[in-house]
């Protein structure tokens, strides 16, 4: 699976968008990048996915770059429940290769 | 609906004692998988299951680690010996089909601290 770069932290004003960064250079066709987010003391937590084309729901959007080598995960509005370690992941859809390998993510903090 | 159901949330033990983590996970969900996380590492994938059956455990650290699945709605991780460097909160997660959408869904953790 191709490995992702994040930045270590990043703040955000209560009320306004969230957008957070991941570079995945390495990424091939058929991987997809999924968004994690880890509330303190919290298991992981789905937050949305795509392959190629931008995804919303009602967490997040999800915008990756026509290249595919980098992704934002926007959350438009962010609340302070929002703050958390928020992970990038690449990892393609193959029988046998479930599993979801975690690096260090981005310690998103709310500012009321 | 029930989520993934991890006991204990917190134990203490002493070490050289048997310790046992155990998940249940959603139903009808068939792969299962076991993640360590502590400070310096992070969280690491320990072994996962596909219709009960260890699919990779390269993960587990050593031999003291063992994990079972003896049927669709239970998993054991078993620690022993234990020893001190395996203090960490250990997370179940369970998904649908194979995992092969890659959304996992995650219990609460198991807080272990190895005096």
């Amino acid at each position: 699976d191709a490995k992702t770069t994040q930045p270590p932290s990043m703040d955000c004003a209560e009320g306004r968008a969230a957008n957070l960064p991941c570079n995945h250079s390495t990424i091939s066709g058929n991987e997809y990048v999924y968004w994690y987010r880890q509330i303190h003391s919290q298991g992981p937590q789905y937050i949305i996915h795509g392959l190629k084309n931008n995804e919303t729901n009602e967490m997040a959007s999800l915008i990756i770059t026509e290249d595919r080598k980098s992704s934002t995960l926007i959350l438009p509005h962010a609340t302070l429940r929002d703050t958390a370690v928020y992970y990038c992941i690449v990892r393609g859809h193959q029988t046998g290769a479930n599993n979801l390998f975690f690096g260090t993510g981005t310690r998103l903090t709310v500012i009321p | 609906d029930a989520g993934v159901i991890q006991s204990p949330r917190h134990e203490v033990t002493e070490m050289g004692q048997e310790v046992t983590l155990r998940c249940k996970p959603i139903s009808g969900h068939n792969s299962l998988f076991w993640y360590r996380q502590t400070m310096m590492r992070g969280l690491e994938l320990l072994i996962y299951f596909n219709n009960n059956v260890p699919i990779d455990d390269s993960g587990m650290p050593e031999d003291r680690f063992s994990a079972k699945m003896p049927n669709a709605s239970f998993s054991t991780l078993k620690i022993q010996p234990s020893e001190p460097r395996d203090s960490a909160v250990y997370f179940c997660a369970s998904s649908l089909a194979g995992g092969l959408t890659g959304e996992l869904f995650f219990g609460e953790g198991s807080r272990l601290t190895v005096l």
